[in-house]
């Protein structure tokens, strides 16, 4: 167990729809970070949060929004969906903002999204 | 792009030591070695990492060649668990890019 907590695990929706999902980092941690987990893409970087604030962004489609709070969780919101966003969302944690020798990130365990 | 190459599979036996190669050729001087793993579809765990020499925690080994070009992360004494996609990163010591670039990982079948 990483410490860092995501929900829904699973969700199945349909395509136009827009969905939410959270995660809570561990304990301690200040920085959030995205990442998507496709057939076709392998595992990609998102988006990242620190304390609040967007820190950086990577591969993010315009219909996919995060935000994180004040107590730390975050969500990334994904609108107007479509069969191709089918996949795995990650969330990790850690505890400073940029690259670091210490900086590991600690994944979550996912939620798989479904898109009929 | 991942700035790692790794071959796509391997297999060991249970209780042997995994060896697992990955190229790092392009690697520059503020870079680490990250490693982590993925065990069937669970969020990525992180494994190890160094910088130039060889590490050691509960997990695993990671030994680093002198001109960096190239690593090998070790499994002293596999087990059946460690059945999983490991994935080799290259990212930056410091600086304000914290992202994880993940290539396609080598996976790795531990057989009875």
């Amino acid at each position: 167990d990483s410490g860092v907590t995501q929900t829904p695990k699973h969700l199945i929706t349909a395509t136009g729809q827009r969905v939410t999902l959270r995660c809570s980092p561990r304990s301690g941690d200040l920085s959030v970070y995205w990442y998507q987990q496709s057939l076709d893409q392998g595992l990609q970087f998102l988006i990242q949060y620190y304390n609040g604030e967007e820190r950086a962004k990577g591969n993010i489609l315009e219909r996919f929004s995060a935000q994180q709070f004040p107590d730390l969780h975050s969500e990334l919101n994904l609108s107007s969906l479509e069969l191709g966003d089918s996949a795995l969302y990650f969330c990790a944690s850690s505890v400073g903002e940029g690259a670091g020798s210490y900086n590991e990130q600690f994944f979550g365990p996912g939620t798989r999204l479904t898109v009929l | 792009d991942a700035k790692t190459t790794q071959p796509p599979s391997m297999d060991c036996a249970e209780g042997r030591a995994a060896n697992l190669p990955c190229n790092h050729s392009t690697i520059s001087g503020n870079e680490y070695v990250y490693w982590y793993r993925q065990i069937h579809s669970q969020g990525p765990q992180y494994i190890i990492h160094g910088l130039k020499n060889n590490e050691t925690n509960e997990m695993a080994s990671l030994i680093i060649t002198e001109d960096r070009k190239s690593s090998t992360l070790i499994l002293p004494h596999a087990t059946l668990r460690d059945t999983a996609v490991y994935y080799c990163i290259v990212r930056p010591h410091t600086g304000a890019n914290s992202k994880l670039t993940f290539g396609k990982g080598i996976t790795l079948s531990v057989r009875p």
